[in-house]
């Protein structure tokens, strides 16, 4: 079945500066990817997501990308704030018809102000 | 608020008893998901609900776990003789069937400690 590998488990950024996320997935018929936001104590929240027709999408400070070919993609942050800090979840739609997500393990991202 | 709701947010349970957990979705969505989440960890699949047909269940989900979605619109998560190894947060979400991509919408959880 679909497995998801996130780096890194941790990063830490001053204020300001970008932040790069990486996932890689196992199988090449998965084709949506979404991430997810989760601050302590709350619900995953859905931030950006990418189907696997488009290499990339940008929503404001964050962007997605995707590489088909090499099975990864990214969570880029720009001039990151303290508000950003969380824990962020990549995922992969397992094919198969059912849409059920799997998951990375997640990034926990400080920004120090 | 509109989102996904579940009950309780918090359920502190002995070993051996039962426990049951509540989902509400988004009201249009037809598309329920149930997943666990231990600590320092992504979400888990554990199970999806199509209106009220159950249609996929995850290897994680023993016989000790049941599901039920009756009317197509809340679900229950049922746990039976809870062990310490079901301590986790479980979160429900759901989506829309009506058209792709089909963004899941996560709950709040229910957070269960088993003493």
């Amino acid at each position: 079945g679909e497995n998801v590998e996130q780096h890194p488990s941790t990063l830490s950024v001053q204020e300001g500066d970008s932040a790069v996320i990486k996932c890689t997935y196992s199988d090449s018929a998965s084709n949506y990817f979404p991430w997810y936001k989760q601050e302590l104590g709350k619900r995953p929240q859905l931030i950006i997501d990418i189907r696997s027709n488009v290499g990339e999408k940008k929503d404001q400070r964050i962007a997605v990308t995707l590489n088909k070919t090499a099975k990864h993609f990214s969570l880029h942050i720009t001039e990151t704030q303290p508000e950003d800090s969380a824990v962020y979840f990549c995922a992969a739609r397992a094919p198969g018809g059912y849409n059920k997500l799997i998951f990375g393990a997640g990034t926990r991202l400080a920004v120090h102000p | 608020d509109t989102g996904v709701s579940q009950n309780p947010r918090h359920k502190i349970t002995k070993r051996g008893q039962n426990v049951t957990f509540r989902c509400d979705p988004i009201s249009e969505h037809n598309r329920l998901y149930w997943y666990r989440q231990t600590l320092g960890q992504g979400p888990e699949f554990l199970t999806y609900f199509q209106n009220e047909a159950q249609l996929e269940k995850s290897r994680l989900l023993s016989d000790r776990f049941s599901a039920e979605r009756p009317k197509g619109s809340f679900s229950t998560l049922e746990i039976q003789r809870t062990e310490q190894g079901d301590s986790a947060m479980y979160l429900c979400a759901s989506s829309s069937g009506a058209r792709p991509p089909y963004e899941q919408y996560f709950g709040p959880g229910t957070r269960l400690t088993v003493t």
